[in-house]
């Protein structure tokens, strides 16, 4: 069985300081995950993707994701928080084949000025 | 750049009505997508179609049904709109199966059932 959890459904951080969202996974085949992000009314935008190959995997505007599998982690951190940051991030999971994609249910950030 | 265009951003209709959301890629993609989104529950699928004419139901089709006659194309149907059919929907389509791909998505229609 597949399932995505996302630790916080809330995490507020200052401007400039460290962000950090959990997401923990089960699965049952070598997954591929992927981390999204949400802006206000807006679709859901690709911020980065594991698929089995480095560990560390970098994205788009300075965030980062590390697969841990002896954790069954994929936890989404970025050094330095922007206030366009702000927005809801989901974490997703999805077995090496097929259709089925898992969604966490969403952290919402917050970044105070 | 992938663009996954979807007909409306916000629609209002009434109970009863028959409802037609649109979804069109424009990059030759074999797999298509439709989600509802409500706060709280994250995404869930209501269809997915892995080519034309095909489709397969998600995890909460009851209410819904879709319609893939291109490629390009695919719609979600409301038979008879409910109150409880107010939610964000979601398309997304993807090249092909398996995990390498991601999924790419549309704006969003916002629909509120009156």
């Amino acid at each position: 069985a597949q399932s995505v959890t996302q630790l916080d459904s809330h995490v507020s951080v200052s401007e400039g300081t460290p962000v950090l969202l959990r997401c923990n996974y089960s699965s049952s085949y070598s997954p591929s995950l992927f981390w999204y992000v949400q802006h206000p009314n807006k679709g859901l935008q690709l911020l980065l993707k594991y698929t089995s190959a480095a560990t560390l995997v970098k994205g788009i505007n300075g965030f980062e994701a590390e697969f841990k599998k002896s954790e069954t982690s994929f936890h989404l951190t970025k050094p330095s928080a922007h206030m366009s940051d702000a927005a809801e991030y989901f974490c997703v999971v999805t077995p090496g084949t097929g259709n089925q994609f898992y969604f966490g249910t969403g952290t919402s950030l917050t970044v105070i000025p | 750049d992938v663009k996954v265009t979807q007909s409306s951003r916000y629609l209002v209709k009434r109970t009863g009505e028959k409802v037609f959301l649109e979804c069109v890629q424009d990059m030759d993609h074999e797999n298509m997508f439709w989600y509802r989104q409500d706060p709280g529950l994250g995404l869930r699928l209501i269809y997915f179609s892995y080519d034309v004419k095909m489709k397969e139901k998600g995890d909460i089709p009851e209410g819904y049904s879709v319609s893939r006659e291109k490629k390009e194309r695919f719609s979600l149907i409301l038979e008879s709109a409910s109150t409880n059919q107010t939610s964000m929907y979601l398309c997304a389509s993807r090249p092909a199966s398996g995990g390498l791909y991601e999924q790419y998505f549309g704006p969003g229609t916002r629909l509120t059932v009156t």
